[in-house]
């Protein structure tokens, strides 16, 4: 079984300050990583993915995460804020097989509300 | 080219009442999933389909709530009779398994149900 954690609900910056998301993970073998993001009455979308190779991940709008298999956290960042970043952000897991192909099922974690002050 | 359409995007409705939401995956999609969004349980899944066969549904929450796929572009998921806690914005998403696929999800605007 494969888990998400995602510490603090809601995170507040103000504008042009990083941003920092944090997210661990409960896998028996190393997963495939996503973060999702969420805008006000919108369905998710990806934002960037871990697969395999490179362990710092490059996604949409500045975001970058990082693959930490020690410390089993795949934690996202934006050195600086933009008013238009506010939103809701998923951190997700899908279990793989040993070939890796996914299973096609992904598990979310709560969900942390990203607030950008001016 | 066409997202995951979903429909319809808000809902509202009696307690009592007969709840159907559709939903089209993106074309080539062979996976399906429903997903439940509330305050306080966040994401769930509720069920998900593979070449329009239930794999999981353990996420279901009661006999009240059941989900078909007749065929690989359409799937319902209906509510029957509704209650004011199913009231939820439910996602569906897709996704292709090929090999070496990392499983991506790609989802709907959501149908936001209010059931009074």
């Amino acid at each position: 079984a494969q888990s998400v954690t995602q510490l603090g609900s809601h995170v507040s910056v103000s504008e042009g300050a990083l941003v920092l998301l944090r997210c661990n993970y409960s896998s028996s073998v190393p997963p495939y990583l996503f973060w999702y993001v969420q805008y006000p009455n919108q369905g998710l979308q990806l934002l960037l993915k871990y697969t395999t190779g490179a362990t710092l991940v490059k996604g949409i709008n500045g975001f970058e995460a990082e693959f930490k298999k020690s410390e089993t956290s795949f934690h996202l960042t934006k050195p600086s804020a933009h008013m238009s970043d506010a939103a809701e952000y998923f951190c997700a897991v899908s279990a793989r097989d040993a070939g890796g192909t996914s299973y096609g099922k992904l598990t979310f974690g709560q969900g942390t509300i990203l607030t950008v002050h001016p | 080219d066409a997202g995951v359409i979903q429909s319809p995007r808000h809902e509202v409705t009696e307690m009592g009442q007969e709840v159907t939401l559709r939903c089209k995956p993106i074309s080539g999609h062979d996976y399906l999933f429903w997903y439940r969004q509330t305050m306080m349980r966040g994401l769930e899944l509720l069920i998900y389909f593979n070449n329009n066969v239930p794999i999981d549904d353990s996420g279901m929450p009661e006999d009240r709530f059941s989900a078909k796929m007749p065929n690989a572009s359409f799937s319902t998921l209906k509510i029957q009779p509704s209650e004011p806690r199913d009231s939820a914005v439910y996602f569906c998403a897709s996704s292709f398994r090929a090999p070496r696929d990392t499983g991506e999800l790609f989802f709907g605007e959501g149908s936001r149900l209010t059931v009074l």
